[in-house]
Formats: structure tokens, C-alpha cells, sequence
């Protein structure tokens, strides 16, 4: 089975502007949970969506959104960049919302 | 009290030697434990599941949880300086059902 994929895998944008992050699970995976990573911290947890709705948001500002689609393929959006939202944002899919979740290669984020 | 604590690390062990590596969850019912890790740079790949109280070997890696205490640990036999990486510790909480990691713990093995 192929695994996780995230596109893009790079992305440099300017402060202000806004990005669309891509992720497609492994096939037959339903549950898609997003997480930040910045150098030196931990995973931040953003949102998990299973059958399209989603379950469980982060503490982070409403720039931050994300859908799910029929084909369980996931798209997170941030609006108004900050220097802040340079990370690397992690794709991670399930089965189900208790099952294993298995991560993407990322998409690495740079605001300048 | 964070909901899944870490040995803060970094935790430095000689090749050969064995890494120890400690998590504490605050979920009292949790029923579902991970240990995952990160190469610099790379994203997590899941190394072992464990679900029931006592060991769980794969090859040089063991996993030990002792539900009671709250606690879970992974011990690396034979380390290898390619065990050098950040190993982050995931809980699912029962109640929420969401998986919650620990901010995870660097680990270097010196040659």
C-alpha cells in the first residue's frame, strides 16, 4: 500500500499571504489528523477530521482551517501568514480515529 | 500536569549500551500506547504499539507498560549510533479518543 502523501513538500510564502497544504491517507484510512512542528518543539496538534467532520481542533487561531473530503484526502488552509507559521506541518492518517496513526513525509513551511 | 511527560533529555548513552526511555500519561483509562520515532528533519515512523500491562520485544526494542502507575517506557538493546534520534511517546486517551504525544525525548548514541 502506498503510504501517506502531502503536497507540496516545500513551500516558501511572504507574511500576509495564505497557503493550502495537501494530504491524501493511506488508502482505506478515513481518520486525518494535522500537526505543527517547530524546531525544538514538540508535535502541536491542529485538527482531526474523520468522515468528513471534525472531531478535534488545537489551540491555535481560527487562520488555521481544514477540511476533509469525500475521499478522505485533506486539505488544511492557513490565511494571513506570520514569521510564526514556519514549521513543519505533519499529515497523519487512521483507519479510524483509535487506530494507529501513520505519518506523511510533511510539507515545510517558510514565511519570509 | 501535562497529559504525556517525557524524560526532557537529551539522554546521551554509549553504543552497545542500553537506552532507556520514560513516559508518563494522565489518562487513568487509556488503553493504547505508542512509541514513535524522528530522525532530524524526517517525520515520525511508528516503531511499536503495546497495549497490555508488561513487555512487549521486537528485535532490540522493548516496550514495558505498567497501566497502574501510569507509565510506559521503551528500552533499546545493543544501541546503534543509528538509534540516534528524537523518540516521542503517543497515548490515545479513551474519553476525547484522541492521541496525544509527548514532546519527546532526543537521543544520542556516542561510537
Amino acid at each position: 500500500k502506498a503510504g501517506v502523501t502531502q503536497t507540496p513538500r516545500y513551500l516558501i510564502k511572504t507574511r500576509g499571504q495564505q497557503v493550502t497544504l495537501s494530504c491524501s491517507p493511506i488508502s482505506g484510512h478515513r481518520s486525518v489528523s494535522w500537526y505543527q512542528q517547530t524546531p525544538g518543539q514538540g508535535l502541536q496538534f491542529l485538527f482531526e477530521y474523520f468522515s468528513e467532520t471534525q472531531r478535534n481542533k488545537g489551540n491555535f487561531p481560527g487562520r488555521f482551517s481544514g477540511r476533509q473530503f469525500s475521499n478522505s484526502r485533506s486539505e488544511m488552509n492557513v490565511s494571513t501568514l506570520e514569521l510564526g507559521d514556519s514549521a513543519l506541518y505533519l499529515c497523519a492518517s487512521s483507519p479510524t480515529v483509535t487506530d494507529t496513526q501513520y505519518f506523511g513525509p510533511g510539507t515545510r513551511l517558510t514565511v519570509l | 500536569q501535562k497529559e504525556v511527560e517525557q524524560n526532557s533529555g537529551p539522554l546521551s548513552v554509549p553504543e552497545g549500551a542500553i537506552a532507556s526511555l520514560n513516559c508518563t500519561y494522565s489518562d487513568r483509562v487509556s488503553q493504547s500506547f505508542f512509541w514513535y520515532r524522528q530522525y532530524s528533519g524526517k517525520s515520525p515512523e511508528l516503531i511499536m504499539s503495546i497495549y497490555s500491562n508488561g513487555d512487549k520485544e521486537d528485535g532490540r526494542f522493548t516496550a514495558q507498560l505498567n497501566k497502574a502507575s501510569q507509565y510506559v517506557s521503551l528500552l533499546i538493546r545493543d544501541s546503534q549510533p543509528s538509534d540516534s534520534a528524537t523518540y516521542l511517546c503517543a497515548v490515545l486517551f479513551q474519553g476525547a479518543q484522541k492521541l496525544v504525544f509527548g514532546q519527546g525525548t532526543r537521543l544520542t548514541i556516542n561510537p
